[in-house]
């Protein structure tokens, strides 16, 4: 099956940096998504995004599905930007199954 | 609008007994989900389902059943609970007129503990 791979692991950022964010995966998709995960546990969707650019305030997503990648963007980071970011994708071929990534935790310092 | 609605929150069993998490969703979505999330670990597949009638198996389906018999409901049975099902489980929905998934929209969770 697909695999999703994110990078960094970890990031620790000074409240106000940007950040980039990685989600490579190793076949063709028709979905993608960008989620962050509280400090609570709550998931929230971020960004549908299977291809092109989109942005939603201090945050925008770019997949470029011809590569196998999609990058999120955050500028001027907040501390409640902290939590874990996840990219979930479905591939080409099937309908409906989405796959995630193991995520990327960033903790924003005051 | 309640959205995605998981029962229980938080539940804990023994070693062998079996239960259900329910999830309803109030949205009219065709797409519904149940993953599972370990400690520090990302969210794993266990079933889904793209229409009442239909399900099917994900990445980590051992030791699960599902059923679909309506639009809103898609609950999950665990059979003779072992430690390794200790877990949070999230249900999620989405709409998608087209073939694949659309926007997903989360449940709270549900937090099991098997002693």
């Amino acid at each position: 099956g697909i695999q999703v791979e994110q990078s960094p692991p970890d990031l620790i950022l000074q409240e106000g940096a940007n950040s980039t964010l990685r989600c490579n995966f190793s076949d063709s998709v028709n979905n993608l998504q960008w989620f962050h995960q509280n400090p609570w546990g709550q998931l929230i969707n971020l960004f549908y995004i299977p291809s092109g650019t989109k942005q939603n305030g201090r945050l925008s997503a770019t997949t470029v599905a011809t590569e196998r990648y999609s990058l999120l963007y955050i500028s001027s980071s907040q501390t409640t930007d902290s939590g874990v970011y996840f990219c979930a994708v479905g591939g080409s071929s099937n309908t409906g199954k989405l796959i995630f990534g193991q995520g990327t935790t960033l903790q924003v310092k005051p | 609008n309640a959205g995605v609605t998981q029962t229980p929150k938080f539940r804990i069993l023994k070693i062998g007994q079996s239960m259900t998490l329910q999830c309803a969703q109030d949205m009219n979505h065709n797409y519904m989900y149940w993953y599972r999330q370990d400690p520090g670990m990302g969210l794993k597949l266990i079933y889904y389902s793209v229409g009442a009638g239909i399900t099917d198996k994900g990445e980590v389906p051992n030791g699960y059943n599902v059923s679909r018999s309506t639009t809103e409901d898609f609950p999950l049975r665990l059979e003779l609970a072992a430690p390794s099902q200790t877990s949070v489980y999230f249900c999620a929905s989405s709409y998608s007129a087209l073939a694949g998934a659309g926007e997903l929209f989360f449940g709270e969770g549900s937090r099991l503990t098997v002693l």
